[in-house]
């Protein structure tokens, strides 16, 4: 089956400078990519996804990258905010059943 | 448009007990997932209904078990509970037929086993 392996567990950053998560997957089948985030004491939300037919995607201060050879894609997140702090996960799955296998989560922090 | 909703929140069982979990999905999806969150670790897919029927399952034992109903809610049921049951377990809905593969998560049940 899928294997996500997702670093770091933790980062740290000041408000305003820029976080990167990156996430690595085994199955070369897997061509959805989603990241979701999660805040305490509620359930994740998606915030962005990408598919394996692009090698980036863009929403405002967020961006996910995919490099489907190394089988690695990152999550992007820059000006961070205080808001911004929760445990991400990212994801990988195949076309159809669309069930996702999760990585460990990053808690990301950022201090004002 | 409701959001998907779990229930208990939090509850708290003794091992070799059974419990029931419940969801209803979002308005209008037609699939149900159960995922286990275990503290500090990512959420894992326990399995998936789509209209009634068993459409998927993770590496978990018989005695998890689930159903899903007419209007798409569902239930997790675990029997024989071990401590190690000890998790968040989240629900999440989807609209099988939509493209966009987005699962809409509740806020999840809190079990606590001792």
């Amino acid at each position: 089956g899928e294997n996500v392996e997702q670093h770091p567990s933790t980062l740290s950053v000041q408000e305003g400078d820029s976080a990167v998560i990156k996430c690595t997957y085994s199955d070369s089948a897997s061509n959805y990519f989603p990241w979701y985030k999660q805040e305490l004491g509620k359930g994740p939300q998606l915030i962005i996804d990408i598919r394996s037919n692009v090698g980036e995607k863009k929403d405002q201060r967020i961006a996910v990258t995919l490099n489907k050879t190394a089988k690695h894609f990152s999550l992007h997140i820059t000006e961070t905010q205080p808001e911004d702090s929760a445990v991400y996960f990212c994801a990988a799955s195949k076309g159809g059943s669309y069930i996702p296998t999760f990585g460990r989560g990053t808690s990301l922090i950022v201090h004002p | 448009e409701t959001g998907v909703t779990q229930s208990p929140t939090h509850l708290i069982k003794t091992r070799g007990q059974q419990v029931t979990l419940r969801c209803s999905s979002q308005s209008g999806h037609n699939t149900v997932s159960w995922y286990q969150q275990a503290l500090g670790q990512g959420p894992q897919f326990i399995f998936q209904y789509y209209r009634e029927e068993e459409n998927g399952r993770g590496n978990f034992p018989p005695r998890f078990s689930g159903l899903q109903f007419p209007n798409y809610s569902s239930e997790l049921n675990v029997n024989a509970l071990e401590l190690d049951d000890s998790a968040l377990y989240l629900c999440a809905s989807s609209l099988s037929r939509q493209n966009t593969g987005e699962l809409f998560f509740g806020e999840g049940s809190r079990l606590t086993v001792l």
